[in-house]
């Protein structure tokens, strides 16, 4: 089975540009979450959806970021205009319901905004 | 809101050596999940080990093994036997039950086996 799936790998763009981070779940997962990760505030929760339902953006850091998932297999987190302080790495996560509700990361994008 | 604390930022072993990462954790919950990630220097997340709070059997994976004081929240991760690609960042995470939800995690430790 293949893992969780994002892309762009690395993204590297100017200040005030828009930035689209991608994220394919494993199949048959109903639940996706998106981490960021930078070296002061560590891995932080921005937002999680159930069966393509936003459940909780209050990890969201401002009104530039926006994610969706339009199906449930592909959700989208863009970030509209970027800054510096956006540059971290970001995570998508699945899980399904049962069990401990494992969750399966993705590699990451390494963002970088100049 | 719960919060996870990890107090090694960094630690270094020999290979063969077995090497204990700390975490405590404060909660109002009773039900919840506990795991502990590696993350190695392709920053990959890799789910080590996981532990149900209401289970008192300490989780093992192989080498590794969790010591899981719930009244102390205490949930800490022993590798035995290290091997040089454990070499990685390690990160203590919690995460609410009764449900799916976003996972807390801590600061990690660095763990460096040498040689």
């Amino acid at each position: 089975d293949a893992g969780v799936i994002q892309s762009p790998r690395h993204e590297v763009t100017e200040m005030g540009q828009e930035v689209t981070l991608r994220c394919k779940p494993i199949s048959g997962h109903d639940y996706l979450f998106w981490y960021r990760q930078t070296m002061m505030r560590g891995l932080e929760l921005l937002i999680y959806f159930n069966n393509n339902v936003p459940i909780d953006d209050s990890g969201m850091p401002e009104d530039r970021f926006s994610a969706k998932m339009p199906n449930a297999s592909f959700s989208t987190l863009k970030i509209q205009p970027s800054e510096p302080r956006d540059s971290a790495v970001y995570f998508c996560a699945s899980s399904h319901v049962g069990g401990p509700y494992e969750q399966y990361f993705g590699p990451g994008t390494r963002l970088t905004v100049t | 809101a719960q919060t996870v604390t990890q107090s090694q930022p960094e630690m270094s072993v020999q290979e063969a050596e077995t090497v204990t990462l700390s975490c405590t954790y404060d909660t109002s919950e009773n039900n919840y999940y506990l795991f502990w990630y590696k993350q190695p220097p392709s920053r990959q997340m890799i789910l080590v080990i996981r532990q149900e709070a209401y289970k008192q059997q300490n989780a093992t994976e192989n080498r590794f093994s969790v010591n899981f004081q719930k009244a102390a929240k205490s949930f800490s991760l022993k590798i035995s036997d290290s091997q040089l690609g454990d070499t990685a960042m390690y990160f203590c995470a919690f995460r609410k039950g009764g449900g799916a939800d976003g996972l807390t995690f801590g600061k990690g430790t660095h763990l460096i086996i040498q040689p």
